[in-house]
């Protein structure tokens, strides 16, 4: 168990919809990533926060957004969906600000079905 | 910018035996990490082993040790005793030093061990 908790674990919703993924990081780390793995493009890096604040972008969307709360919990927010967006979103966290050590710690995923 | 690549999208290893996954990468970049992660059944993301660029001695973690060949841009990861808990997915992943944190993944590898 890595410490991190995502929820919900599945999720089935239908196109144009929005839905927010959650995503509770280690006890005392202060970095949050998300990644989205699809089965055509392996893993992507969407987004990063480190306490609070925006710190790395990546190949997000314009239809996604993400925010990191004061009790460092972060939701991931997808809109407009789009059958193209079925993917397993990972969150990740670290305790450092900078990653160069690559550890991160994952979650389990939440897997998204948009029929 | 950098990319990360896996040619081998399936492999199957008998128990007890060793198994090499490959991974080629591609930056213009003197200083780096580089990653094998494993992501069994459960779907999370386990980071296996991790080798610093400006490192000329290979990283080994128990049965897990890496071929690091900076010249040629390749990092390949051995498996050596394969046990059947090894069956997952493994992904090569690159991080450029101060490079905002972006981890870049490679397509992945799916590796089952058989009896």
């Amino acid at each position: 168990d890595s410490g991190v908790t995502q929820t919900p674990k599945h999720l089935i919703t239908a196109t144009g919809q929005r839905v927010t993924l959650r995503c509770s990081p280690r006890s005392g780390d202060l970095s949050v990533y998300w990644y989205q793995q699809s089965l055509d493009q392996g893993l992507q890096f969407l987004i990063q926060y480190y306490n609070g604040e925006e710190r790395a972008k990546g190949n997000i969307l314009e239809r996604f957004s993400a925010q990191q709360f004061p009790d460092l919990h972060s939701e991931l927010n997808l809109s407009s969906l789009e059958l193209g967006d079925s993917a397993l979103y990972f969150c990740a966290s670290s305790a450092f600000r900078d990653t160069n050590t690559g550890e991160l710690f994952f979650g389990e995923g939440s897997r998204l079905t948009v029929l | 910018a950098q990319t990360v690549t896996q040619s081998q999208p399936e492999m199957s290893v008998q128990e007890a035996e060793t198994v090499t996954l490959s991974c080629t990468y591609d930056t213009s970049e003197s200083n780096y990490y580089l990653f094998w992660y494993k992501q069994p059944p459960s779907r999370q993301m386990i980071l296996v082993i991790r080798q610093e660029a400006y490192k000329q001695q290979n990283a080994t973690e128990n049965r897990f040790s890496v071929n690091f060949q900076k010249a040629a841009k390749s990092f390949s990861l051995k498996i050596s005793d394969s046990q059947l808990g090894d069956t997952a997915m493994y992904f090569c992943a690159f991080i450029q030093t101060g490079g905002g944190n972006k981890l870049t993944f490679g397509t992945g590898t799916q590796l089952k061990v058989e009896l």
